[in-house]
């Protein structure tokens, strides 16, 4: 069974600062991973996804790296706002159509 | 336009009730996914429907009932819940191609179910 971790649990920056989330899976044989964000008892909001062959993908603020041999994907947000406050979501997906989700980054960019 | 609704937003229900979750989008997805997500916790997926017919079924149990009417519309009917089932419930679409569902997946806002 995939296991997601993703570290660390909650973040605190000011305005500006760059922020740097983390996640790691325990089996490496993916078809792709997914960032997603999540506001207070919404729905999730897809930010990227990386195929299993790609190493980065970038949109906006946003760039996801993906090392699929060590299981790892970190998600970097430039220059972060307090508009980017929210819980972020890493899933890999490791059958079809059944993405594994960590537990979630909760950050807070203050004004 | 990649919009999934679903209906109703909050929903309170007694143990010896029947209700019914809606869920639509007009993206032409094929894929269409229920999951489950407690207070604090990730999703944890439910079912998957690829061109209308079950495809995966997590070991839920029979008190959720997954229906899939047509390629826009997906239905979860609920009886006989426990409050234990309390939670918010995400339908999700994705194109459903041939490659196996590997596409983005976008999610609904939800429904906020309680359970008395």
């Amino acid at each position: 069974k995939q296991e997601v971790t993703q570290i660390p649990a909650a973040l605190s920056v000011p305005e500006g600062e760059n922020l740097v989330l983390n996640c790691s899976f325990t089996d490496s044989a993916i078809y792709n991973l997914q960032w997603f964000r999540q506001d207070p008892g919404k729905g999730l909001t897809s930010l990227l996804l990386i195929q299993s062959s790609q190493r980065e993908q970038t949109s906006g603020r946003l760039n996801a790296s993906l090392d699929k041999s060590s299981g790892r994907s970190t998600l970097y947000i430039a220059a972060s706002q307090p508009g980017d406050s929210a819980t972020y979501l890493c899933a890999p997906m490791g059958g079809f159509y059944k993405l594994s989700f960590g537990a979630g980054t909760t950050v807070t960019v203050r004004a | 336009d990649t919009e999934v609704t679903q209906t109703p937003k909050h929903l309170v229900m007694g143990m010896t009730n029947k209700k019914s979750l809606k869920c639509e989008q007009h993206m032409g997805h094929r894929a269409m996914y229920w999951y489950k997500q407690k207070a604090k916790k990730p999703p944890e997926l439910m079912f998957v429907y690829s061109y209308e017919k079950l495809s995966i079924n997590e070991s839920v149990p029979s008190r959720f009932s997954p229906e899939c009417p047509n390629s826009s519309l997906l239905n979860l009917h609920l009886h006989a819940l426990q409050p234990e089932d309390s939670a918010l419930y995400l339908c999700a679409s994705s194109q459903g191609l041939a490659s196996g569902g590997q596409e983005t997946q976008y999610f609904g806002p939800g429904t906020r179910l309680l359970v008395l």
